[in-house]
């Protein structure tokens, strides 16, 4: 079964509007890290933002908040006041306590492009 | 230079080539990781150290080896490849193995198997 589920392949969202994109996790531990991450056309993978299982606040990092509802498994990504460099493939991960080397689980990420 | 860097960013080999793919992290980190990107694909762990020990990852064909000389370097060695490895190979690093510790990742290198 999948760990980490991103339901929409691609966004579109207008310049200056706010977009949130999707994920589902699956997990059996009370303790559970996620995590989003952003990567545009170069390539590599850039770290937005991290929830803890226990945290009782909704992350935040300067335009980006985490919607964390943990009865529903979900940690979904708002991206306030898009910009065009928003455009990027977003990806969800997971890292669960596994005997200390835990493996970071990705979704197949959601596409994002912002129109002017 | 800051960050995780990687070096080659591209590489084009034939089946019976030997290359190698070099990872430096500049952040004091203990772990490093190897992941494979392939098109239309979630991305693929491939290798984990943490304090320079291997912890095996029996899915990656052994034409994949890879090397941790210290805690802010990694290698993956490869050799005798097939064209279904290419792919976006990407290096990343954290403060610990713990799952709470974010991985950075490099810029990756985009590998081409002929």
């Amino acid at each position: 079964a999948q760990k980490i589920t991103q339901t929409q392949p691609g966004m579109f969202v207008q310049e200056k509007e706010a977009v949130t994109l999707d994920c589902t996790y699956d997990t059996s531990d009370q303790s559970y890290g996620l995590f989003w991450y952003k990567q545009p056309s170069s390539g590599e993978m850039i770290f937005l933002i991290y929830q803890g299982s226990y945290d009782e606040q909704n992350a935040t990092e300067g335009r980006y908040s985490l919607n964390f509802q943990k009865a529903r498994k979900s940690a979904n990504l708002v991206i306030s006041a898009s910009q065009l460099g928003d455009s990027a493939m977003y990806f969800c991960a997971m890292r669960e306590p596994f005997s200390g080397n835990t493996p970071l689980v990705f979704g197949k990420g959601t596409r994002l492009s912002v129109i002017a | 230079e800051t960050g995780v860097t990687q070096t080659p960013r591209h590489l084009v080999m034939g089946m019976t080539n030997k290359k190698s793919l070099k990872c430096e992290q500049h952040l004091g980190h203990n772990a490093m990781y190897w992941y494979k990107q392939s098109a239309k694909k979630p991305l693929e762990l491939m290798f984990v150290y943490s304090l320079e020990e291997r912890v095996e990852n029996n899915s990656v064909p052994s034409r994949f080896s890879p090397e941790c000389p210290n805690s802010s370097h990694l290698f993956l060695h490869l050799h005798t490849l097939q064209p279904e490895d290419s792919a976006l190979y990407l290096c990343a690093s954290s403060q610990g193995p713990a799952f709470t510790d974010t991985q950075y990742f490099g810029p990756g290198t985009r590998l081409t198997v002929l």
